[in-house]
């Protein structure tokens, strides 16, 4: 699984796109790029998640660099209930490491 | 359609004695997982199941810890004697097939061993 690195912390204002980045330079080319979110007091949750291509679903958008070595979860319009921790992950489904993720603020 | 169901929500037991923890994954799920959250260690796979086998228990950190899936809805996660140091939040998550299949987790077990 690859390294990832993640601000630990960022804020937003309601209503407004924010742009999650993620650095993982050591990403073997099999290895998908997943991001899960973790709101207060719950268990993760699943976002997004890609190979190569950029990613849409109904809750985020995944921006892939095309060498692979970077990516940005993007969520369109903020809500306060998109404050939460959120987790970007080099490997395959079955071994998840989480690190420490980027805490996000939502300011209303 | 119901998701990943654990129980008991909250646990607080007396060191030494035996935690049973439960999990329910989402029917038709075939991979199962468990992991322990804590401050200082973040999030941790423990160990996984496929079709009931367990794949990889690599993470499972001492001999006190065990891991059974008896059958495609349940499992469960032992922990005998326990110590104040397994306190944390348990969770455990299920999946379609595994390839890259997204997972779907539980909202935890909190655990504290006095």
């Amino acid at each position: 699984d690859a390294k990832t690195t993640q601000p630990n912390s960022m804020e937003s204002n309601e209503e407004e796109p924010v742009h999650l980045p993620c650095n993982h330079s050591t990403i073997s080319g099999t290895d998908y790029i997943h991001w899960y979110r973790q709101l207060p007091s719950q268990g993760p949750e699943y976002v997004i998640h890609g190979l190569t291509s950029n990613v849409n679903n109904r809750m985020a958008s995944l921006a892939i660099a095309e060498d692979r070595k970077s990516s940005t979860l993007i969520l369109h319009r903020a809500t306060l209930r998109d404050a939460a921790v959120y987790y970007c992950i080099g490997g395959i489904s079955e071994k998840l490491v989480f690190g420490k993720g980027t805490k996000l603020t939502v300011n209303p | 359609d119901a998701g990943v169901i654990q129980s008991p929500r909250h646990e607080v037991t007396e060191m030494g004695q035996e935690v049973t923890l439960r999990c329910k994954p989402i029917s038709g799920h075939d991979y199962l997982f468990w992991y322990r959250q804590t401050m200082m260690r973040g999030l941790e796979l423990l160990i996984y199941f496929n079709n009931n086998v367990p794949i990889d228990d690599s993470g499972m950190p001492e001999d006190r810890f065990s891991a059974k899936m008896p059958n495609a809805s349940f499992s469960t996660l032992k922990i005998q004697p326990s110590e104040p140091r397994d306190s944390a939040v348990y969770f455990c998550a299920s999946s379609f097939r595994g390839n890259n299949q997204p997972q779907h987790f539980g909202d935890g077990t909190r655990l504290s061993i006095l």
